[in-house]
C-alpha cells in the first residue's frame, strides 16, 4: 500500500461546477495537511494547510481532515477554468518526513 | 519579494556527463527541500537543509547524488554519471524554518533529460 494515495483520475467538469478532490493516507503520525495546485510546466503552489483534523475555508476553496479514517478532501466551489491544473495533497509529521500523492488532474470546461 | 529561483530551467545531458542543478530559497529561508518529479508521478522527497546542514541523506536515490549549501543560502544538487532514469524535473522549495515546513514554496524546477 502507498503511504499516500489520491484520486479520482483525471477529471472534467463544467464551469461553476463543485470540485472534490480526495487523499487517503497510511501513516497515523502525520499532523499536517496541504494542498498544492500545480500549473503545466511550474511548480507547486501552495493552497492552504490544515492542522490536525478539522475544516478551513479560503475564499472558494475548503480543506477537510478526518485523521480517524485517514482521509482529507479539497473542495473547490464555482470552479473557473482557471482552477484547471493538477491538484497535490501533502502531508508531514512532526519531522522531516514529507510524502505527496500522486495528483489529481482537473480540467473546467468554459 | 522575490520567490524561489532555480537553473538552469532545462538542461540535457548525455549519459555519463555530471549535472549540477542550482536553487536560490527565499532571502531569510532557513529551510530548503529537493524534490524529484518524474512524468505522471507525484512529489519524490530527496533531501533536506537546516542552515548548511542536511541531517538525513537516506532520500537521495543513489551514491551518485549530493547536494550541499552553502552560507544558508544557495543549494547545488550534483548528479555524477547520468543515467537515463534520472531524467525528471528537479523541484527545490524553501520554507522560513523546519518548524514551518507545512508552508513550503517552489521554485519552477529545471528540467532534466539525459539522452
Amino acid at each position: 500500500q502507498k503511504e499516500v494515495e489520491q484520486d479520482p483520475g483525471p477529471l472534467s467538469v463544467p464551469e461553476g461546477a463543485i470540485v472534490s478532490l480526495n487523499c487517503t493516507y497510511s501513516n497515523s503520525a502525520f499532523q499536517y495537511f496541504m494542498w498544492y495546485r500545480q500549473y503545466s510546466r511550474k511548480g507547486p503552489e501552495l493552497l492552504m494547510y490544515t492542522y490536525s483534523s478539522g475544516n478551513k475555508e479560503d475564499g472558494r476553496f475548503t480543506a477537510q481532515v478526518d485523521k480517524s479514517s485517514k482521509y482529507i478532501s479539497l473542495f473547490i466551489r464555482d470552479s473557473q477554468p482557471s482552477d484547471s491544473a493538477t491538484y497535490l495533497c501533502a502531508m508531514n509529521d512532526y519531522g522531516q518526513n514529507f510524502v505527496f500523492g500522486p495528483g489529481t488532474r482537473l480540467s473546467v470546461l468554459p | 519579494g522575490a520567490g524561489v529561483s532555480q537553473s538552469p530551467s532545462n538542461k540535457v545531458t548525455e549519459k555519463g556527463k555530471d549535472v549540477e542543478l542550482r536553487c536560490d530559497p527565499i532571502s531569510g529561508h532557513t529551510a530548503l527541500y529537493w524534490y524529484r518529479q518524474s512524468l505522471g508521478q507525484g512529489l519524490e522527497f530527496l533531501i533536506y537543509f537546516q542552515g548548511n546542514s542536511a541531517p538525513d541523506k537516506s532520500g537521495l536515490p543513489s551514491d551518485r547524488f549530493s547536494a550541499e549549501r552553502t552560507g544558508g543560502s544557495v543549494s547545488t544538487l550534483t548528479i555524477q554519471r547520468t543515467q537515463q532514469e534520472d531524467s525528471a524535473v528537479y523541484l527545490c522549495a524553501s520554507s522560513l524554518a523546519l518548524a514551518t515546513g507545512y508552508e513550503q514554496y517552489f521554485g519552477p524546477g529545471t528540467r532534466l533529460t539525459v539522452t
